[in-house]
């Protein structure tokens, strides 16, 4: 079985620039997650969808959103980039909407602002 | 605030002994956590988990105390193996999972 992918698995980008990262669920898995991670750091949620819907958000800006589409798969989209943005960018999925859930991890997206 | 703390940074054990990797916590109303492996350029992976209704969870090598007084588990390997070797992120939450910052373990043949 397929696991958690995301694309693309690397990202350089400007400041001010826009972003998208994809991510694709494991089959069967309704439930979508996103994290940041930052260099000696652990990774921090961003958002979680769940049937299409936002369940969650971390304490990020604006600047991040996201969204689930019909066939479980997210996309998340940071506007106007700063060079604190640059992280691996990890999506998670899990069965059910419930935090305690299992959540399988895709590789990342590593993203570099300069 | 940090709300998980892994206060060991890196650990370096021998093959086949004990590795023991701490966690804190601060909010008393955490009450599942969980313990993920994370190899370079993979993403973490879930490895045990224990409900507060326990103190002690096994699978295999792996065992995970919880001391809720001290607001305190640990993740102990027995017996270590080269292949541990990796970052371990304690983890719990409320309403959304919580991360410490992670420990690198070495384990040296």
């Amino acid at each position: 079985d397929a696991g958690v992918t995301q694309s693309p698995t690397h990202l350089i980008k400007t400041r001010g620039q826009h972003v998208t990262l994809r991510c694709s669920p494991i089959s069967g898995h309704k439930s979508v997650s996103w994290y940041q991670q930052v260099l000696g750091q652990g990774p921090q949620f961003i958002f979680q969808y769940y049937e299409k819907e936002e369940r969650g958000r971390g304490n990020f800006p604006d600047r991040f959103s996201a969204r689930q589409f019909p066939n479980y798969s997210s996309e998340l989209n940071v506007n106007a980039l700063l060079l604190g943005d640059s992280a691996l960018y990890l999506c998670a999925s899990s069965w059910t909407g419930k935090w305690q859930d299992t959540q399988y991890f895709g590789p990342g997206t590593r993203l570099t602002v300069l | 605030d940090q709300q998980v703390k892994q206060n060991s940074p890196s650990l370096s054990v021998q093959e086949g002994r004990i590795s023991i990797l701490n966690c804190d916590y601060t909010n008393s109303m955490f009450d599942y956590f969980l313990w993920y492996k994370k190899y370079p350029a993979e993403g973490p992976t879930f490895l045990i988990s224990i409900s507060s209704i326990k103190d002690k969870n096994e699978d295999g090598r792996f065992t995970v105390f919880l001391n809720k007084s001290a607001k305190h588990l640990s993740l102990h390997i027995v017996p270590s193996q080269p292949g541990d070797s990796a970052v371990y992120f304690c983890a719990s939450g409320s309403e959304k999972l919580v991360f410490g910052k992670g420990t690198k373990l070495t384990v040296n043949p």
